[in-house]
Formats: C-alpha cells, structure tokens, sequence
C-alpha cells in the first residue's frame, strides 16, 4: 500500500468547511484512498473511498487529483463532533481476500466554536 | 443496515486471568472479521482475521488466541493475561470489497 503524508494538525471554526489534505505520490492505478476517523476513545470510523472520481456520501466529499497524487476530505458544515483524528490510507482492494488495514499518524481535527 | 457490537466495553483483569472478548455483526452475511488491537497514542495492529467459520490467521505471535464459532460471531481470548495485554481491542467486519467497520471497542487493563 501507497505511504501517505497528512498535516498533524488543523483548526476549523464550526459551521464552516474543514478541507483535510492527503498526499500520496506514490499511489498505482488499482489502488484507492479511504477515508477513516476516529474520536476519542471510540473504535475509528469509515467515512469514505474512491479510485479517481470525486465522490459524496452523507458525512463528506472526497476530491482527487487528476494525477491521483492527492487527495482532500470535506466536511461541508463541521460541527464539534467532528473533532477526531482523520486518517487518509491508500490501499488497493483484493476482492475475497481480507488484509491488514494500516493507520498512519492522521490529522488532528479540532473544530472550535 | 449493518451492527458490530462487542462486550464488554471496559474491563479491568488482574495478570493471569483469562480474557474472552465477544464480537458480533448484524445484517451482513460471510463477512471477514478482524481483532485490532490499539496501544495507548499508538497505531492499529491487526492480531487475528478470519474469512469464514473456523478460519483463522495470526498475524502476531503472543498469548491470546481467537475463534469464530458461528458466521457473525468473533472471540478473542487469554488463558493467561500479560500486563502487555492492556490495550483497546477492536473487532471489525469487512465487506466482499474488504472495506472494514469497527465495533465501538473494549478497553483493556491489566492489573
């Protein structure tokens, strides 16, 4: 699986769009960028993935680069419940087969009020 | 929908003791199921992974073992804890593209 490379940390102000960067230069074209976070002491939480389009769930965007070489989580509105650490994992997928999911050092959300 | 639960959520065992963690999943049929375990400001490392009943690979050499009795159930267990077993254990299912969902986790102290 690709190395990623996130900012530690990052501040947004509540209401407004948290716009978490994800570095993977590295990336090969099977492989896609998931989208975890995990709360304070809570088991880490699926929010999104994708290959090369942008994709939208309920919870955020994902936008990647034409290159695939980055990538950007959107949280549209923040509230202070998506104070989490945002982990971004590139791994390609083996349909059938079950694999390590490995967590890097993330991005510490904070959303203030 | 699909529900992972896992029991207990905190639990205090003296060294020595065993240990049984349970894990189950609703609304899913033959899901891969995974224990993780997360050191205190550490990362996820994945202890066991099973592909079906009775199926079980370990990814690291230690004193816990795990076991799948039924399709959607997942036990992890100790005959004999370690200090070193004190940790956040996580179960999570994936699904046939093995994106994975966690369980909410049981926090682990060994006294």
């Amino acid at each position: 699986d690709a190395k990623t490379t996130q900012p530690p940390s990052m501040d947004c102000a509540e209401g407004r769009a948290a716009n978490l960067p994800c570095n993977h230069s590295t990336i090969s074209g099977n492989e896609y960028v998931y989208w975890y976070r995990q709360i304070h002491s809570q088991g880490p939480q699926y929010i999104i993935h994708g290959l090369k389009n942008n994709e939208t769930n309920e919870m955020a965007s994902l936008i990647i680069t034409e290159d695939r070489k980055s990538s950007t989580l959107i949280l549209p509105h923040a509230t202070l419940r998506d104070t989490a650490v945002y982990y971004c994992i590139v791994r390609y997928i083996s349909s059938g087969s079950a694999r390590q999911l490995t967590f890097g050092s993330g991005t510490q959300l904070t959303v203030l009020p | 929908s699909q529900t992972i639960h896992q029991w207990p959520a905190t639990l205090v065992q003296p060294v020595g003791s065993p240990l049984s963690l349970e894990c189950t999943v609703e609304g899913t049929s033959n899901p891969n199921l995974y224990w993780y375990r997360q050191a205190a400001g550490r990362g996820l490392q994945l202890l066991f992974y099973s592909v079906g009943i009775g199926q079980i690979s370990s990814e690291v050499p230690q004193n816990l073992s795990a076991s799948r009795p039924q399709d959607r159930q997942f036990i992890l267990s100790s005959k004999k804890l370690l200090l070193s077993d004190s940790g956040f254990y996580l179960c999570a299912w994936g699904n046939p593209l093995d994106t994975q969902y966690f369980g909410p986790g049981t926090r682990l102290t060994v006294l």
